[in-house]
């Protein structure tokens, strides 16, 4: 069975460039969260969508960073204007259960983006 | 507001001996928890979950974690350790919003 899937696997940008990162969750599976793992820490949250609804966009550093799940499936993460600091791996995870803490997260194998 | 603290950036252990992670959580409600495990190169995998069911919960792989409230601990072990398990470790709370907290992570390494 296919698990969540990320695309690209890593991206290289020059500073000030755009960049867009790509999810496909499993089907059918109606939360959506972006992580951010720097180098050496645990993922920290960036944004949360149950189907195309955003309910939570609070993890989002700055005005650059862009989230959007237009038809509750596929989902873009977008970071304008890139910074060095945006360098690390974003992660992409899906779940079942709508807004329920306690379902399990699958996690894809992120997109480690690297700004030069 | 939530929180989770690993007790430990790395822990070493020998093969065939046991393996103890440490974690403290905080939370205003009664809180889910997790520990997640990232292998190299490869996604996070759930190896178990806390739901206020049983407070002793097994997971795959021969861990388990013990939920104790009094000392808002949720430490992850296993009784032998395996050349396999190296890997990074996860703690993580969720209090039944839309964020699921990660501590920082333990790095477990396993000496042949």
């Amino acid at each position: 069975g296919a698990g969540v899937s990320q695309s690209p696997r890593y991206k290289v940008a020059k500073r000030g460039q755009d960049v867009a990162l790509r999810c496909d969750p499993i089907s059918g599976h109606v939360s959506l969260f972006w992580y951010q793992q720097a180098l050496g820490q645990g993922p920290e949250f960036l944004t949360y969508f149950q189907n195309e609804a955003q309910l939570d966009k609070s993890g989002l550093p700055s005005d650059r960073f862009f989230a959007e799940r237009p038809e509750g499936s596929v989902s873009t993460l977008k970071i304008q204007r890139t910074q060095q600091e945006d360098s690390a791996v974003y992660l992409c995870a899906s779940s079942l259960a709508a807004g329920q803490g306690n379902s399990p997260l699958h996690f894809g194998n992120g997109t480690r983006l690297t700004v030069t | 507001a939530q929180s989770v603290t690993q007790l430990d950036s790395h822990v070493s252990v020998s093969e065939g001996t046991p393996v103890l992670l440490r974690c403290n959580y905080s939370s205003s409600y009664s809180p889910s928890l997790f520990w997640y495990v990232q292998h190299p190169n490869k996604g996070l995998q759930l190896l178990l979950k806390y739901t206020s069911a049983a407070t002793l919960v097994k997971g795959i792989n021969g861990f388990e974690a013990e939920f104790k409230k009094s000392e808002t601990s949720f430490h992850l072990t296993k009784p032998s350790a395996h050349m396999s398990d190296a890997a990074e470790y996860f703690c993580v709370v969720n209090d039944g919003g839309f964020k699921t907290i990660f501590g920082a992570g333990t790095r477990l390494f396993v000496k042949a």
